[in-house]
């Protein structure tokens, strides 16, 4: 079985600061993979990477994805007030077929 | 525009079963596979399952095995997940979601990612 662990469990930061989210699976995946998904307080989630590092239409360029192997990382560049909320990666094709991590909150400072 | 449109809320006493629908519009039904993701009260994403929509394929979680049936009506662009044996810690928001594999190789596919979700069914489980 796919392990997701992600950290940190929780963020706080300000306006404007970067934010680095990891993301480690415990076995190899592919990056074509690996995606990361945006979810605020009583909203459905938000995909904003596939592959590993492919912004989904519509994300904005403060948002990257990199990595590869077992270790990914989601950044935003520049936190704007509507980025803080809990971030998710997830994998595709092990078993079970899909995992998503436990979730980073990024909250304000 | 696409999206997917879920059934309203569902109370349900432990023992009993519930269905959850999940209509598409705005896209071709048959090109993209659903699956369906559930968030307990507080807690994290937990996947259930998948379908297919243009061969009826499916996968659920081993924990889920045996308690859920995925299905589709493609006459009208709609999924329906259906849970059995209910007990409390199925007490969760359910939604659905698309997704879009590309086959590249024998051997290789690329997954776009869960890019549109429905808005979420609230099951209550409570005697």
């Amino acid at each position: 079985e796919i392990v997701l662990t992600q950290s940190p469990g929780t963020m706080s930061l300000s306006p404007g600061e970067r934010a680095t989210l990891s993301c480690r699976t415990s076995q190899t995946i592919s990056s074509s993979s690996l995606a990361w998904y945006q979810q605020k307080p009583g909203q459905a989630p938000r995909l904003l990477i596939h592959g590993a590092s492919s912004r989904a239409t519509g994300i904005p360029d403060r948002f990257s994805g990199s990595g590869s192997g077992t270790d990914f990382t989601l950044t935003i560049s520049r936190l704007e007030p509507e980025d803080f909320a809990v971030y998710y990666c997830q994998q595709y094709g092990g078993s079970p077929l899909f995992t998503f991590g436990p979730g980073t909150k990024v909250d304000m400072k | 525009q696409v999206q997917l449109v879920q059934s309203g809320a569902e109370v349900k006493k432990p023992g009993a079963s519930v269905r959850v629908s999940c209509k598409a519009s705005g896209y071709t039904f048959n090109s993209y596979d659903i699956t369906w993701v559930r968030q307990a009260p507080g807690q994290g994403l937990e996947w259930m399952g998948w379908i297919s929509p243009y061969n009826g394929n499916t996968n659920s979680a081993p924990r889920l095995q045996g308690r859920v049936t995925m299905t589709t009506d493609t006459s009208t662009s709609t999924a329906y997940m259906d849970l059995r044996s209910l007990r409390s810690d199925d007490t969760a928001v359910y939604y659905c979601a698309r997704f879009y594999l590309e086959r590249r190789s024998s051997s290789y596919s690329y997954y776009y990612g869960m890019d549109v979700w429905g808005q979420g069914t609230t099951v209550t489980v409570s005697s």
